[in-house]
């Protein structure tokens, strides 16, 4: 079955203690992007990548880190997560294409920075 | 730089009533444009998308949406609302379709009444 899995669904932490949120397509796809949904904002773009090794910032990348080391990875990365970063997070991946290409969405990761 | 507009945050709906929600883009060429469906404690899934040709697309579970370009507007629409399709709604509008472009409305929740 095509399918982003994120992982974990649900964390709570605190604030400054370093955490990585993991994000696997078993679709062999070229793009894979984070988000971050907030009530009333909808969902903006943290990072994106469109290969191994290439990755660039979306609307909202401080405090993010990501890497892309292997194409079916795209881990998330929050070196001192702080309060504001309390949010549902979604990692989406897709592959380019001459027609529209849709983007697969994770289930999300909600996290709570205390 | 691309945008998207959702006027409407929530909106009630009988159920066996028609239901239509507005989304206007802004985006200097040719949009994909897309609409997401995000039910409780759930991912995005893809109803439909829209990039060339016929401007009234179907999507799944019975919903259709209708580009006007002179109107800047992609409307999705369903003739009779069903309990189950109680969730957020989100447009979204991108260059490429893919996971690096999206760029979303901030939604609208959609409430059934019996």
């Amino acid at each position: 079955e095509a399918q982003v899995t994120q992982n974990p669904r649900y964390l709570i932490t605190v604030t400054g203690k370093k955490l990585t949120v993991t994000c696997s397509q078993n679709m062999n796809h070229e793009y894979m992007s984070w988000y971050r949904q907030d009530p009333g904002l909808g969902l903006r773009q943290i990072y994106y990548s469109m290969n191994v090794e290439v990755t660039d910032k979306g609307d909202v990348p401080e405090g993010y880190k990501v890497s892309r080391k292997e194409k079916r990875n795209f881990p998330l990365i929050l070196e001192s997560p702080s309060p504001n970063q309390t949010s549902l997070y979604f990692c989406a991946s897709s592959q380019p294409g001459d027609r529209v290409t849709e983007a697969f969405f994770g289930q999300g990761t909600r996290l709570t920075v205390v | 730089a691309q945008s998207v507009t959702q006027p409407d945050i929530h909106i009630t709906v009988s159920e066996g009533a028609s239901l239509e929600l507005r989304c206007n883009y802004s985006y200097g060429a040719t949009p994909y444009l897309f609409w997401y469906v995000q039910s409780p404690g759930q991912g995005l899934q893809l109803l439909l998308k829209y990039f060339s040709g016929d401007t009234l697309v179907q999507g799944i579970k019975g919903f259709e949406a209708e580009f006007k370009r002179s109107q800047s507007s992609f409307n999705l629409r369903k003739p009779s609302v069903h309990w189950s399709d109680a969730a957020e709604y989100f447009c979204a509008v991108g260059a490429g379709g893919g996971a690096d472009g999206l760029t979303f409305g901030k939604g609208t929740h959609l409430i059934i009444q019996p």
